[in-house]
């Protein structure tokens, strides 16, 4: 079976400070993504990471790919209170369409 | 265009009635899931449907759970005998399956909160 270990579980820092979330799997996955989901509302992809090694930038949100496809970080710089919601990160295992799901990181920034 | 609705948006039901909560997917998208999460959790697979192929039913909770998914658009989940810890919301996403290939991104829908007195 299939498991996508995320770190931390939860993560509560102030306006401007900088964090780093992980997902980490023995496993290889042909793509990984990310969601951001708000309160009341159901995930939204932030970015789909495919090649070893890749980075990928959106704004101040910078996602990697590990080299062996087995792990991703997220790291989010001078975070900002619209940042808060909860993260989840998601690994499509090689030609299957469902995706192994991270159980989520809820982050809280303080203005 | 339209994206993946869910309805209801909120379900309160006492122990032992059954529920229906329906989705209904983006036009054109073959693939179709249900996910339970608990406040705050991550997502907990329930049951996908690929086109016309058997579904995946390896996370349904109990046999108190089924899906269908009619003419491979809308699907209707039903939980019998609703018990206290089916509490939840139900996450419906659809994506375009075999046609996506790596990047197989879902969708969301809003989900149904249900509350089991």
């Amino acid at each position: 079976t299939q498991l996508l270990e995320q770190s931390p579980q939860f993560l509560s820092i102030q306006e401007g400070e900088n964090l780093t979330v992980y997902c980490n799997s023995s496993s290889v996955f042909s793509s990984l993504q990310w969601y951001r989901q708000e309160p009341g509302e159901g995930p939204v992809l932030l970015v789909t990471v495919v090649t070893g090694g890749e980075v990928k930038k959106l704004k101040r949100l910078t996602f990697q790919f590990g080299d062996a496809r087995k792990d991703s970080s997220l790291h989010i710089t001078a975070a900002q209170p619209g940042d808060t919601g909860l993260y989840l990160c998601a690994g499509a295992p090689d030609s299957n369409y469902q995706l192994i799901w991270g159980a989520g990181t809820k982050l809280i920034i303080k203005p | 265009g339209a994206g993946v609705s869910q309805s209801p948006s909120n379900k309160v039901t006492e122990k032992g009635k059954d529920v229906e909560l329906r989705c209904d997917p983006i036009s054109g998208h073959t693939a179709l899931y249900w996910y339970r999460q608990s406040l705050g959790q991550g997502l907990e697979f329930l049951i996908y449907f690929q086109g016309n192929s058997a579904p995946d039913k390896s996370g349904l909770p109990s046999d108190r759970f089924s899906a269908e998914r009619t003419g491979g658009s809308v699907s209707t989940l039903t939980i019998q005998r609703t018990q206290q810890e089916d509490s939840a919301v139900y996450l419906c996403a659809s994506s375009l399956g075999d046609l996506a290939g790596a990047y197989n991104e879902q969708f969301f829908g809003p989900g149904t909160r249900l509350t089991v007195l």
